[in-house]
């Protein structure tokens, strides 16, 4: 099936500075791509939605200007947490659909374990 | 909005046992529905899917019926196998949103030999 990679795995940064993640589709193309953020033992939550070609939809409640996301192609989307805070701290996953259709399957990245120090 | 329960957890079975993961939804329109499966380690994969009210979804012997009347989407299956052991999230996708999941909160599955 199709595949979602996410870059770095885990990354440990110090408090105020800046931390890129990257999506990507490694097989198919993605206009649209969604960012989450998961709590410990807490469910997953949209945070927004990656537009290849235009801006980001935000989700209410995420800053848009500490959240910066970048679709730059069709098979890569990033999210930069800017002047990162402990409180930043969280397990960030991505995902692409497959297709068009609201019931598409969607695909997931393994995930970004961020810890801010 | 849209919001959706699963049962707590974690939940704790022997092998061969009968498992039932309780989830209700609540949303505007016709929501499809669906399970999606998260191995240690690894993201989250689609296990079965339901569009429409009494579509039956179904893979590797787990089942889940979507109940417009209960608004509920249970994940059932007949006998677990350790290899089962993982998270496991209810999620819908709205009719007018594209591709957006509302998740619940993931239920822990162990099974053990």
């Amino acid at each position: 099936g199709a595949v979602v990679s996410q870059h770095p795995s885990r990354v440990i940064c110090k408090s105020g500075t800046s931390v890129k993640i990257e999506c990507r589709s490694l097989d198919f193309q993605a206009t649209t791509m969604f960012w989450y953020r998961q709590f410990p033992k807490q469910s997953l939550m949209l945070m927004a939605t990656s537009n290849e070609g235009s801006k980001a939809t935000y989700e209410q409640g995420v800053e848009k200007d500490k959240f910066l996301i970048n679709h730059a192609s069709l098979t890569l989307s990033t999210l930069t947490v800017t002047s990162a805070h402990p409180e930043d701290s969280s397990f960030y996953i991505c995902s692409a659909p497959s297709g068009r259709d609201s019931t598409d399957t969607q695909y997931f990245g393994p995930g970004t374990r961020l810890t801010v120090l | 909005g849209d919001s959706v329960t699963q049962m707590e957890g974690p939940v704790t079975l022997s092998e061969e046992a009968f498992l039932t993961i309780n989830c209700t939804y609540t949303a505007t329109g016709y929501p499809s529905l669906f399970w999606y499966v998260q191995y240690p380690g690894e993201g989250l994969q689609l296990l079965l899917k339901a569009t429409k009210a009494d579509d039956k979804g179904s893979n590797k012997g787990f089942e889940a019926t979507y109940r417009k009347e209960t608004t509920s989407f249970h994940l059932e299956k007949g006998s677990v196998q350790v290899s089962d052991s993982a998270v496991y999230f209810c999620a819908l996708a709205g009719g007018t949103s594209y591709g957006k999941l509302t998740f619940g909160q993931g239920t822990i599955l162990t099974v053990h030999p």
